[in-house]
């Protein structure tokens, strides 16, 4: 079964600075890879997603990830950290979607993002 | 727009008593699902469903039936409320092609007194 682990619970940025938040997932096979983001008081909403093919994917609000293979993660970055991506970030696994299968998402614990001003 | 809602949006219960959380999307979409969320922890599968009038069991589907009656409506339904199932739970629903990229609804904090 597939896994997902964050490993940081907690970052603190200053508004203006680079991120990267770490996800590792255990999966034997092909992933498809998510990352959402769930702001204060709200459901999560779909940042990103990685489909087998180009291992960086572009976001929405200037985020990106890095899928690695050979390292099993799929990394958030972004280069200039704005007060309103205050919220948590969470990475998600999902086996290589067969046809007429069904195989459930799984998160990681989520990773809570400060920014300080 | 496209959206899932959630009702109530937040209650609090009696141990013991029946609860029913309601879901409703406009997104015509298949599936839906029910996840919990505990603090310092990730969304926990708990039901979910591809067709009305059917359900299936997520990861921890112990103390909670589901319920599909139309394409639009997912319910939860704890008949025997503890205090373990104090949380944060979620609808989410998503298409069948792409059933992965999940659309959520706001939530609803249950408390368990």
């Amino acid at each position: 079964a597939q896994s997902v682990t964050q490993p940081d619970a907690r970052v603190t940025v200053s508004e203006g600075a680079s991120l990267q938040l770490r996800c590792k997932y255990s999966y034997f096979g092909t992933p498809y890879l998510f990352w959402y983001v769930q702001y204060p008081r709200q459901g999560l909403q779909l940042l990103l997603k990685y489909y087998p093919g180009d291992p960086v994917v572009q976001g929405v609000n200037g985020f990106e990830a890095e899928f690695s293979k050979s390292n099993s993660s799929f990394h958030l970055r972004k280069a200039s950290v704005h007060w309103s991506d205050w919220a948590v970030y969470f990475c998600a696994v999902n086996p290589l979607m067969l046809s007429g299968s069904f195989n459930k998402l799984t998160f990681g614990a989520g990773t809570r993002l400060a920014v300080c001003p | 727009e496209a959206a899932v809602t959630q009702s109530p949006r937040s209650k609090v219960a009696v141990t013991g008593g029946k609860v029913t959380l309601s879901c409703h999307q406009t997104n015509n979409h298949d599936y839906m699902y029910w996840y919990r969320q505990d603090t310092g922890h990730g969304l926990r599968l708990i039901h979910y469903s591809y067709v009305a009038d059917s359900t299936e069991k997520g990861d921890i589907p112990d103390g909670y039936k589901a319920s599909r009656p139309s394409q639009e409506n997912f319910s939860l339904i704890l008949e025997l409320a503890s205090l373990s199932q104090t949380a944060v739970y979620f609808c989410a629903s998503s298409g069948r092609e792409n059933y992965a990229e999940q659309f959520f609804g706001p939530g609803t904090r249950l408390t368990v007194l």
